[in-house]
């Protein structure tokens, strides 16, 4: 496609439940992140990968978190037995390149929502 | 550790005026610096971006940023902003030998006829 995608757009879900979110990035780009936004924040780093090596998890909230992109394309963000504070907006980016000065592309997002 | 204020959470101007949002950053290293802009129903997209070299940098519609490494600021400025300008905005750092981006809380630009 022609940019990052990202499914489900809405999730609703119950606490204790788990979710799974997936991030499609633009064709060919090595690098891959996920954020978290809080209403009236700005996007905070989660996870970064290059390729299929996850070579920074250090945003990771708790070990509920988990992602993966195994064949370093798609990647899925897992939140294991969910909390209400889990309730934001996950986004995806990728880059054309590894490192800190690429410019980022982002999705549209993941509205999560755990009642 | 990196952290990015944005000192405005909220800018109301009119059409034709001109624009700051301010920004600023600590890091004790080299950094890279962006400004990303989110239209309404949007995703994030890139506005500006400082590497190095020139400290001003410029965009496409007429936003600059200067990189002020003496007041780690990189404030966005605009002369005459539009009403399509209305939109939230993030400034972000990062740095070498790392793949962490810090992002502010955003600012909102809104454009008044």
């Amino acid at each position: 496609g022609a940019g990052v995608s990202q499914s489900p757009r809405y999730k609703v879900t119950k606490r204790g439940q788990d979710v799974a979110l997936r991030c499609d990035p633009i064709s060919g780009h090595v690098s891959l992140y996920w954020y978290r936004q809080a209403l009236g924040q700005g996007p905070e780093f989660l996870t970064y990968f290059n390729y299929e090596a996850q070579q920074d998890k250090s945003g990771l909230p708790n070990d509920r978190f988990s992602a993966e992109r195994p064949e370093g394309s798609i990647s899925t963000l897992t939140i294991q037995r969910t909390e209400q504070r889990d309730s934001a907006m996950y986004r995806c980016a990728s880059s054309l390149v590894k490192g800190p000065s690429d410019t980022q592309y982002f999705g549209p997002g993941t509205r999560l929502t755990v009642l | 550790a990196q952290s990015v204020t944005q000192l405005d959470s909220q800018v109301p101007v009119f059409e034709e005026a001109p624009v700051e949002l301010r920004c600023n950053y600590s890091s004790s290293v080299s950094v890279y610096l962006f400004w990303y802009v989110q239209y309404p129903n949007q995703g994030l997209q890139l506005l500006l971006k400082y590497l190095s070299g020139s400290t001003l940098v410029e965009s496409i519609n007429g936003f600059e940023a200067e990189f002020n490494k003496s007041q780690t600021s990189f404030h966005l400025r605009k002369p005459s902003v539009h009403i399509s300008d209305t939109a939230e905005y993030f400034c972000a750092v990062s740095q070498g030998g790392g793949f962490k981006t810090i992002f502010g809380a955003g600012t909102r630009l809104f454009v008044k006829a």
